[in-house]
């Protein structure tokens, strides 16, 4: 069946440091979304792509979906406490309702 | 407006008891969505309402589980005879429509503990 594979699962960084995280769809999307789950919260929406190649940009958190539409990421840069939390993906396909969730990559960040 | 509202927020339930999740999603939008959480984990899909009806119920783990949605709006998920592999954190989420390309609203989730 349809997965979405996300790397690291993990990942503990230094105040300032740079993140990403990475996705891998075993087939092609028609778009892919991205969410954010604080500690002890619930995942709220970041961003969507649909465009081959789209690079999109918040602040300091920059979304890439690949020319294949078949893997997405998730750059930030100069990492703060305010990043911490669990970032998945979600992919799409065309005439589904289903989003397909990655399994998460957790950040921490030490002050 | 509101956003989605879950209750109750937590539960505690001795194993073989049922118990009943509920589910106010946003007015006005025709798909909601069950995911369980385990600790630490991803989102583990269960179910798909569109309106009232039920396309998609291939993530129910077992005939234990059983959901509905009433007047397109309210939806209770329903397990019966717990067991202590339940124990997760369930979300429900809402969109607009049923397509991927609208974004999910998710509730706080209800944390539900078999002991």
């Amino acid at each position: 069946g349809q997965q979405v594979m996300q790397i690291p699962q993990y990942q503990h960084v230094q105040e300032g440091e740079d993140f990403t995280t990475y996705c891998n769809s075993s087939t092609t999307l028609s778009n892919i979304q991205w969410y954010k789950q604080r500690p002890g919260g619930h995942p709220v929406f970041l961003i969507q792509l649909v465009k081959s190649g789209e690079v999109k940009k918040q602040k300091r958190l920059t979304f890439q979906f690949g020319e294949a539409k078949k893997n997405s990421s998730l750059h930030i840069t100069a990492t703060q406490t305010t990043d911490v939390g669990t970032y998945f993906c979600a992919g799409g396909m065309d005439s589904s309702y289903k989003l397909i969730f990655g399994s998460g990559t957790r950040l921490l960040v030490r002050p | 407006g509101a956003g989605v509202s879950q209750s109750p927020s937590n539960k505690v339930t001795e194993k073989g008891k049922d118990v009943e999740l509920r589910c106010d999603p946003i007015s006005g939008h025709t798909a909601l969505y069950w995911y369980r959480q385990s600790l630490g984990q991803g989102l583990e899909f269960l179910i798909y309402f569109q309106g009232n009806s039920a396309p998609d119920k291939s993530g129910l783990p077992s005939d234990r589980f059983s959901a509905e949605r009433t007047g397109g709006s309210v939806s209770t998920l329903t397990i019966q005879r717990t067991q202590q592999e339940d124990s997760a954190v369930y979300l429900c989420a809402s969109s607009s429509t049923g397509m991927t390309y609208n974004e999910q609203f998710f509730g706080p989730g209800t944390r539900l503990t078999v002991l």
